[in-house]
């Protein structure tokens, strides 16, 4: 399966800040995704990371709170801006392998937020 | 949207014993099923999957069963070990599009 690397792998932010989180994976894939996972919940999808146009974004998350990048078939960014304490989470970014996004998905090992 | 409810939340099992986990989905036009197994402070890790056109599969202890007409599909861990402790997580989804995620299941395999 594909190797995927998350940057950072945890933060402490105050208040009001914005961090940007990166997802590298080590072949082309069509589709990655980013997932939120608060404290001892489930993955709820934030959006569909789409190459070359604008994320897809699920309800109850939006462009402005949640920017995204996918620069080319292996990279991608999310940020998380003006950030308050509810948005600390495990942010998981994934992958579906192969170019044509006909296999399961996998994680990466998420990045670990805390805001303070 | 997709809604997958999943049960129970937890589940406590003797070594040895088997484990069952169950899910329910409301989108008919699902039609991959897949598992994560996610131990305290790692990554998901997928460990079995199923698509619609296939009622069970099995890998060694683990079996996945779907009953596409009640929209429904099962996990089952026989012979419990200790290292099979973890939370599981079941998902549907179209084609490998968007997962949606079942809640959860805490799984405490006691020696």
């Amino acid at each position: 399966s594909a190797v995927i690397s998350q940057k950072p792998s945890r933060d402490i932010c105050q208040r009001g800040t914005s961090l940007t989180i990166q997802c590298q994976v080590d072949s082309q894939v069509t589709m990655m995704f980013w997932y939120r996972q608060q404290p001892g919940q489930s993955l709820t999808l934030i959006a569909t990371a789409n190459q070359g146009s604008e994320a897809t974004y699920e309800s109850g998350f939006v462009i402005d709170k949640f920017p995204i990048s996918r620069p080319n078939l292996t990279f991608s960014t999310l940020t998380v801006s003006n950030m308050s304490p509810e948005d600390s989470s495990i942010y998981l970014c994934s992958v579906g392998a192969g170019r044509g996004g006909d296999q399961p998905q996998h994680f990466g090992d998420g990045t670990r937020l805390s805001i303070l | 949207g997709e809604n997958v409810e999943q049960h129970p939340s937890t589940l406590s099992v003797q070594e040895g014993d088997s484990a069952v986990i169950k899910c329910t989905y409301s989108d008919s036009a699902s039609n991959y099923f897949p598992w994560y197994k996610q131990e305290l402070g790692k990554r998901p890790q997928l460990i079995i999957d199923i698509r619609s056109n296939v009622g069970e599969k099995k890998d060694q202890r683990i079996a996945v069963t779907l009953n596409k007409t009640a929209k429904h599909f099962s996990l089952h861990i026989t012979e419990t070990q200790p290292e099979d402790s973890a939370v599981y997580f079941c998902a549907a989804s179209r084609g490998f599009n968007k997962f949606y995620f079942g809640s959860g299941t805490k799984l405490n395999v006691k020696p």
